[in-house]
């Protein structure tokens, strides 16, 4: 099972929107919606910041919100801040039953 | 509120078995509503999904992993483990431990993560 991908690296300005994309195929990312997205910041484990395409955990900031459109999915961070900085990894359920991750995006905000 | 630890030795040698256990504490491993599941992050790289296990003990593995990985639960102790056998370098990584849910397929829980050394 190939790693979904995603960009390097996206940046942006405090305040500006950004999104980060992930593509996979029609056996896993288009094919369902157990799509999730997770920020990790360095030392730190991942933290879960969006399930089901578009939906949010309690407690993360209305700022972060989540599509899909065919085989990609992409996480959408408006009014950036210093905080949003970190790693964002993408992750699907596959239609073998497994789960993949993203490559991983450095986000880093100028 | 569900907290996940892992342990384990943080050396192991090339071509020895890397054991790996998660202790589950706020929560019982024996619900019927999350997997449990283990995934790696070599330093400076991505995350990789290692395999999942269900409280009957069914399991799923990562393809690219599944002749060297047993996953194995024992709810007595509220605890599932990992063994990856024949281990080299290109196992050296941050292992996490992960409760991962059964209806929407996400990681919200995490362990703190423990890096695992392979090296003689």
């Amino acid at each position: 099972q190939s790693a979904l991908t995603q960009p390097a690296s996206v940046s942006g300005s405090p305040g500006q929107s950004i999104t980060i994309s992930c593509t996979g195929t029609s056996s896993d990312v288009g094919g369902y919606n157990y799509v999730s997205w997770y920020q990790q910041h360095p030392g730190k484990a991942p933290k879960l910041m969006i399930y089901e395409v578009s939906n949010r955990p309690s407690g993360v900031p209305d700022r972060f919100s989540g599509s899909k459109s065919g085989n990609t999915a992409s996480l959408t961070i408006s009014g950036l801040q210093a905080e949003d900085e970190a790693d964002y990894y993408c992750s699907s359920y596959t239609s073998s039953s497994v789960w993949v991750f993203g490559g991983g995006t450095k986000l880093t905000v100028l | 509120q569900v907290q996940l630890q892992e342990s384990g030795p943080g050396l192991v040698k090339p071509s020895q078995t890397l054991s790996l256990t998660c202790t589950v504490s706020g929560g019982s491993i024996s619900s019927g509503s999350y997997y449990w599941s283990w995934i790696r992050q070599p330093a400076g790289k991505g995350l990789e999904w290692i395999g999942r296990i269900y409280t009957s003990g069914s399991t799923n593995y990562n393809p690219s992993l599944k002749s060297r990985v047993t996953i194995s639960v024992d709810t007595s102790k509220n605890q599932f483990s990992l063994k990856l056998s024949s281990v080299t370098a290109a196992d050296t990584a941050v292992y996490y431990c992960a409760r991962l849910t059964v209806t929407e397929g996400y990681f919200d829980y995490w362990g703190q993560g423990t890096l695992v050394t392979v090296s003689s």
